[in-house]
């Protein structure tokens, strides 16, 4: 399974706190995702990156950041944490024939 | 912009029942397709894909999905569901950039003992 990490795996915060979620994966695979899963909505991609240091937008990427200075992390960081966050959040790691990886989710809630 | 389809959002089958969940795709170019099963309390896994060749693709746990590019369709099959099939399903299509994989909303399977 890409030995995906995700920690923490349940994180319950406040409004306006600084939220950092880590992905992790030890088998160097270049792309890695960040999305969230929402009732009625599925998954949405947040951002997703091709390389160290080389991230993009997805569709919902308003309120996050993303960071990834070596292969095996990639961090989805919330500045300031909304209530309209709460969310299971899926990190992803596509490996050979863009097969995706799934790590085992982060439940966030915004109080 | 690509964007996905699953027409259904609930499905209640008894044991046996067979199973059709719609897939639909908007994308002009070539497409990669994918269907993933999430299973209640655990994270998303791969059921089976299509890339090119065969357009009748075999997946685990005796699932097949058939791509036809007239109808832009994937739909999901299953002759004979089983209570172990409950979970949600989500179609995802991979077109053009890489990276940009677009997933459907998903549709909740339920099957009755």
């Amino acid at each position: 399974d890409a030995g995906i990490t995700q920690s923490p795996r349940h994180k319950v915060t406040e409004t306006g706190t600084p939220v950092t979620l880590r992905c992790h994966q030890t088998e160097n695979h270049r792309y890695m995702y960040w999305y969230r899963q929402d009732p009625g909505h599925g998954l949405r991609l947040i951002h997703y990156s091709y390389g160290v240091k080389d991230t993009d937008k997805g569709e919902v990427s308003d309120g996050y950041s993303v960071s990834r200075s070596k292969t095996e992390d990639f961090l989805l960081t919330l500045e300031s944490a909304t209530s309209s966050q709460t969310s299971v959040y899926f990190c992803a790691v596509q490996g050979l024939n863009e097969k995706l990886f799934f790590g085992s989710g982060t439940q966030l809630s915004v109080l | 912009a690509q964007s996905v389809s699953q027409h259904n959002h609930h499905v209640i089958l008894s044991e046996a029942a067979s199973l059709e969940l719609g897939c639909n795709y908007s994308y002009g170019g070539t497409v990669n397709l994918f269907w993933y099963v999430q299973y209640p309390g655990q994270h998303l896994q791969l059921l089976l894909k299509y890339f090119s060749g065969d357009p009748l693709v075999k997946g685990i746990k005796g699932f097949e999905a058939e791509f036809i590019k007239s109808k832009f369709s994937f739909n999901l099959r299953k002759p004979s569901v089983q209570w172990s099939d409950t979970a949600e399903y989500f179609c995802a299509v991979n077109g053009g950039s890489q990276g940009n994989l677009i997933f459907g909303k998903g549709t909740k399977l339920s099957v009755k003992p």
